[in-house]
């Protein structure tokens, strides 16, 4: 159980695009996920918290224009960097909080992350 | 505030054992968590730990003192594979996870 798949696992994109990352939880419903970015040998860095039905919420100094989270459903949330540019090359990964009620509700489960290179 | 003290490298010995320390100071707390990331891939999880105490999960055992603002992930019979970085992760009052800057695990045969 408590399964999270992230789509896609890579992407080439030229600078000025826009990519879209989506997460899922695949057997349980998650009312919260969180997304992160990691450059190499650095820690995880929280982006942002979303939540399903509502706006996320954003860790300082991270722009909410340019990186658009939308929770829309309870197994679904998408990241869209808008007008990537190479700075924003990095690995992101998503989490979910399985907040089912059995178990431990507070754990958070990745996903495999999404390797982003921006050309 | 928050803060998340682990060591930054260690070394072990494939068939040994290894403690992972990790120490934090909050307001706080609703659980702490460690996870292991091998190079190149997304955290998963091995232990929550909410009440004093060791828990313990086949090769690998957690424990927490509260009082001590201290945990620590042990390790078993160390194999290579078990190479990885751990994170220590304190969950605070909004149930928000801390992360700690992960400790990087050498196992040498």
């Amino acid at each position: 159980g408590a399964v999270v798949s992230q789509h896609p696992s890579w992407v080439i994109c030229k600078s000025g695009t826009s990519v879209k990352i989506e997460c899922r939880s695949l057997d349980f419903q998650a009312t919260t996920m969180f997304w992160y970015r990691q450059f190499p040998k650095q820690s995880l860095m929280l982006m942002a918290t979303s939540n399903e039905g509502s706006k996320a919420t954003y860790e300082q100094g991270v722009e909410k224009d340019k990186f658009l989270i939308n929770h829309a459903s309870l197994t679904l949330s998408t990241l869209t960097v808008t007008s990537a540019h190479p700075e924003d090359s990095s690995f992101y990964i998503c989490s979910a909080r399985d907040t089912s009620g059995t178990g431990m509700s507070e754990t958070q489960y990745f996903g495999p992350g999404t390797r982003l290179l921006v050309l | 505030g928050q803060n998340i003290d682990q060591p930054t490298e260690m070394t072990a010995t494939e068939g040994a054992i290894v403690q992972i320390n990790c120490t934090y100071q909050t307001s706080g707390f609703n659980g702490l968590f460690w996870y292991q990331q091998h190079a190149g891939e997304a955290p998963t999880f091995l232990s929550y730990n909410v009440l004093d105490g060791l828990e313990e999960k086949g090769r690998f055992s957690s424990f927490l003192s509260r009082s001590k603002g201290y945990s620590y992930l042990l390790l078993k019979e160390l194999q290579m594979k078990d190479s990885a970085s751990y994170l220590c992760a304190l969950m605070d009052s909004n149930y928000q996870l801390i992360w700690g800057a992960g400790t990087k695990l050498i196992i040498k045969p």
